[in-house]
């Protein structure tokens, strides 16, 4: 079945760091890919998605490629801000209509 | 922008109770779906509705667990007898069409805590 696999947090950075969340998936045929963001006491927003091979979604500074052959799709900001602080999901569809998500990973930005 | 919206957002229970989360999808929407995060943990697939019937479910969606959609806009996830396993946050969600490259907006969620 379909799987996701996201790196372990909390992540804590400094302001203006550089962010990496790492997320690779496991599925048949051509999945679609997504990440959504939920901040402390709210719901599930998309931040940015990916539907095909090579294409790279982005969205308030992140950014995310799809990437086939290493089955990747993660997350990166330049330059993380103090409001940037939540969690964040990788997750995919393929083959059926539901979402299957990752773990989830907690960033904290610090000023 | 139109919105996913949930009531109550915070309930508490008494084990064995039946509890009703209320949802009210995007409009023009047909694709339904209802997730649970257990506190601290991944968000899991329940149960998705299409044309009036489920069209897939996982399998926590035992038969404690029906959705309905009584009218033309609300989507309801019932949960006949609660165990105290079911505490977690509940998420409505819905989408356009089919594609799987569509997105799928979710609710702030229902907070549901069984004492």
């Amino acid at each position: 079945g379909n799987s996701v696999t996201q790196m372990e947090g909390p992540v804590t950075l400094s302001e203006e760091a550089f962010l990496t969340i790492n997320c690779t998936y496991t599925a048949t045929g051509y999945p679609s890919l997504f990440w959504y963001v939920q901040y402390p006491g709210e719901g599930l927003q998309l931040l940015l998605k990916a539907t095909k091979a090579d294409d790279k979604g982005s969205n308030k500074g992140f950014e995310a490629t799809y990437r086939k052959e290493t089955t990747s799709f993660h997350l990166e900001k330049g330059s993380v801000q103090v409001s940037d602080s939540a969690v964040y999901f990788c997750a995919l569809t393929g083959g059926g209509n539901k979402l299957t998500f990752g773990t989830g990973t907690q960033l904290k930005v610090e000023l | 922008e139109p919105e996913v919206t949930q009531t109550p957002s915070h309930q508490v229970t008494q084990m064995g109770q039946e509890v009703i989360l209320r949802c009210v999808p995007i409009s023009n929407h047909l694709y339904f779906y209802w997730y649970r995060q257990i506190l601290g943990q991944k968000v899991e697939f329940l149960v998705s509705f299409y044309n009036n019937e489920i069209s897939e479910k996982s399998e926590i969606f035992d038969d404690q667990f029906s959705v309905e959609r009584p009218d033309g806009s609300n989507f309801t996830l019932k949960i006949r007898s609660t165990k105290l396993e079911d505490s977690a946050m509940y998420f409505c969600a819905s989408k356009w069409t089919v594609d799987s490259g569509n997105t799928i907006y979710f609710g702030e969620g229902s907070w549901l805590t069984v004492v």
